[in-house]
């Protein structure tokens, strides 16, 4: 079956640490997303990859950053330089980044700093 | 400013009945409108996407309509399933821009 594949699922982290939040998918897909959920708000979009090796900043870039290396692959490192990492991360891709390219979301990452 | 707001923002229906969920945005130039169903602890899933010269598409149960004129959406829910309880999330995209500007949805609790 085709699809995003997130892990883990939860993560636990000591502040002052960075930690590494995977996404792969099978889809074939050029575009990949990075949003950050937190309760009561909208996805707000951390960074944004259209091609392998580029990547743009979304609204919320700062203390992450990200590689797209595999077209297949996109990580988001949350950084200590990020004031308040606990949130519900969620990756996304859809076929070539236009307005009108439906995305596909995985099942998320709930990261939590403590 | 660019935004999607929903209404209301909970919503508890019983099992069988129907409900209607509000979309108001004020994002231009607008591309599409897109309906998200996310589970609790999910990612979101799609239900419809509308173009401008959509103004109304289902999806089963599900019934999206959009008003491009007064800038409203609305997504209605048909003889609801307790399966239906979960957050339900308007998205709108801008034309020529891979961004998009997500509400911050409505959550629905069907009950027995």
């Amino acid at each position: 079956d085709g699809g995003i594949t997130q892990s883990p699922k939860y993560l636990f982290r000591k502040e002052g640490q960075n930690v590494t939040l995977s996404c792969e998918q099978n889809l074939n897909h050029d575009a990949m997303y990075w949003y950050r959920q937190d309760p009561g708000q909208g996805l707000r979009l951390i960074y944004y990859s259209q091609i392998v090796n580029d990547f743009q900043k979304g609204d919320i870039a700062e203390g992450y950053s990200v590689s797209r290396e595999k077209k297949e692959s996109f990580p988001l490192t949350v950084t200590s330089a990020q004031k308040n990492p606990t949130a519900f991360y969620l990756c996304a891709s859809s076929g070539d980044g236009t307005a009108n390219s439906p995305l596909h979301f995985g099942n998320g990452t709930r990261l939590t700093v403590t | 400013k660019n935004q999607v707001e929903q209404s209301p923002q909970s919503l508890i229906i019983l099992e069988g009945k129907n409900c209607t969920l509000q979309c108001n945005y004020t994002v231009s130039p607008f591309s599409n409108l897109r309906w998200y169903k996310q589970d609790t602890g999910r990612g979101p899933v799609s239900l419809t996407i509308m173009t401008f010269s959509e103004n109304t598409k289902s999806n089963g149960r599900y019934t999206a309509t959009l008003d491009a004129d007064t800038k409203q959406s609305s997504l209605h829910i048909t003889a609801s399933q307790l399966s239906d309880s979960a957050s339900y999330i308007c998205v709108v995209s801008q034309f020529s821009s891979y961004k998009l500007i997500f509400g911050s949805g409505t959550r629905l609790l069907v009950r027995p």
